[in-house]
């Protein structure tokens, strides 16, 4: 079965560092992998999309690459803030349904930025 | 537009009560979620509906657990009997992906429930 594994549960820097998030799978290739940024109490949100056929994208000072060869994903934050403090998911396109486009999640990286 | 709405926001009821959550989904959006979120098992899909049709229940965890879908603006999902391993927080997301694969989902807030 898929298998999805952030590896590490909590990650702390100081701000104005690059935090560097990882996402591992087994089993799967995905089309395509989410990222998804929970606060306290509240819902996931979506951050970005990457295809199997793209290496690299960027947003604002977020990056996040895609290796289908290491079965990797790898998300950066580049001048990291306190305000980037929270949880951070990767979701990986499901099985179910092939086509349907539904996700798998793995169980998160607890971010926090020291000032 | 409000964004997915789910309530309530909180319930805490006894083993052996039953339990209804309730989701509005984003309007126009054709997919439908229901998610469990605990510390231990993160985030897993409960069951998801396609224009208003379940797709695959199969992570639902037993015959306690039930949803619904009567129209493309709300959704139920029902414990009974609820029994205190159910406490959990209950995320309901929507998404419009028309035949394509790669659309985001957009979650609501959340319900935390509490069995006693």
């Amino acid at each position: 079965s898929q298998k999805i594994e952030q590896n590490s549960e909590a990650l702390n820097i100081q701000e104005g560092k690059t935090a560097t998030l990882t996402c591992n799978y087994t089993n799967y290739s995905p089309a395509y992998l989410q990222w998804y940024r929970q606060d306290p109490g509240r819902g996931p949100v979506f951050l970005l999309l990457i295809r199997e056929n793209e290496k690299e994208k960027r947003k604002e000072r977020l990056k996040v690459t895609f290796d289908t060869t290491l079965k990797q994903s790898l998300f950066h934050i580049t001048a990291s803030q306190p305000a980037d403090s929270a949880t951070y998911l990767c979701a990986l396109e499901g099985l179910y349904g092939g086509s349907q486009g539904n996700l798998i999640f793995g169980k998160g990286t607890k971010l926090s930025v020291k000032p | 537009d409000a964004g997915v709405i789910q309530s309530p926001r909180h319930e805490v009821t006894e083993m052996g009560q039953e339990v209804t959550l309730r989701c509005k989904p984003i309007s126009g959006h054709d997919y439908l979620f229901w998610y469990r979120q605990t510390m231990m098992r993160g985030l897993e899909l409960l069951i998801y509906f396609n224009n208003n049709v379940p797709i695959d229940d199969s992570g639902m965890p037993e015959d306690r657990f039930s949803a619904k879908m009567p129209n493309a603006s709300f959704s139920t999902l029902k414990i009974q009997p609820s029994e205190p391993r159910d406490s959990a927080v209950y995320f309901c997301a929507s998404s419009s992906q028309g035949g394509r694969r790669f659309e985001e989902q957009y979650f609501g807030p959340g319900t935390r429930l509490t069995v006693t």
